[in-house]
């Protein structure tokens, strides 16, 4: 099975601050990763797909980037409505693997 | 617009069993694989299951297998998942989930989840 590691768990940040998660994987993904964005109660939210694509309507602030095995997500100013807990997660093989998640928190 | 609405959770005894439903909308069910996500109780995100397009292809988790079924119905647009012999570990809110294909297949929309909870 392919380990998900990302970093850190927690991170307080400001508003407009840039800040960076990261995710590396045991194996190589060929680029086949996804980051989620999921709020208290509510669903999963896709907000990457494929290491770098930005899913349709997600706002620009947030980015991916990364190859191999090491993966970053990005958001370049964090607005009130980014403090939540991001996941990554590999689909290059079953048994599809999530990160442990990384919880953004209002310094 | 996409609509998942899971349904089906509730408390169950271990040893037990369930069925979770997902009654799909807004796309063409038969031409997507479906799955499932579970997420524990204060916890991260698990895959549990997925099952192609067509119905003739499935895979569990090691956590699932031999004790959860996945089966889809496409004349009803809906994905089930029967669960078994259910444990305490297995109380979670039960996520239905579309796959898209982009080169590789990942979730593109999730529906609200129905919460399990196995207890005595």
């Amino acid at each position: 099975d392919i380990q998900m590691t990302q970093s850190p768990s927690t991170l307080s940040a400001s508003i407009g601050d840039r800040v960076t998660i990261t995710c590396r994987a045991s194996q190589n993904l060929n680029n086949w990763l996804a980051w989620y964005q999921q709020k208290p109660g509510k669903a999963p939210n896709l907000l990457i797909y494929k290491a770098s694509s930005l899913e349709s309507g997600v706002p620009s602030r947030f980015s991916g980037s990364g190859s191999g095995t090491e993966f970053t997500l990005t958001i370049s100013s964090l607005q009130p409505d980014d403090f939540a807990t991001y996941y990554c997660q590999q689909y290059h093989s079953y048994p599809y693997t999530f990160g442990q998640g990384t919880k953004l928190e209002i310094k | 617009e996409v609509k998942l609405l899971d349904s089906g959770g509730g408390l169950v005894q271990p040893g037990g069993s369930l069925r979770l439903s997902c009654a799909a909308s807004g796309f063409t069910f038969n031409d997507y694989a479906m799955g499932w996500v579970r997420q524990a109780p204060g916890k991260g995100l698990e895959w549990v299951s997925t099952i192609s397009a067509g119905g003739g292809s499935t895979y569990h988790a090691d956590s699932a297998k031999g004790r959860f079924t996945i089966s889809r119905d496409n004349s009803k647009n809906t994905l089930s998942l029967q669960l078994n012999s259910l444990r305490a570990e297995d109380t979670a809110v039960y996520y239905c989930a579309k796959f898209r294909y982009s080169g590789g297949t990942f979730f593109d929309y999730w529906g609200l989840g129905t919460l399990v909870t196995v207890s005595s």
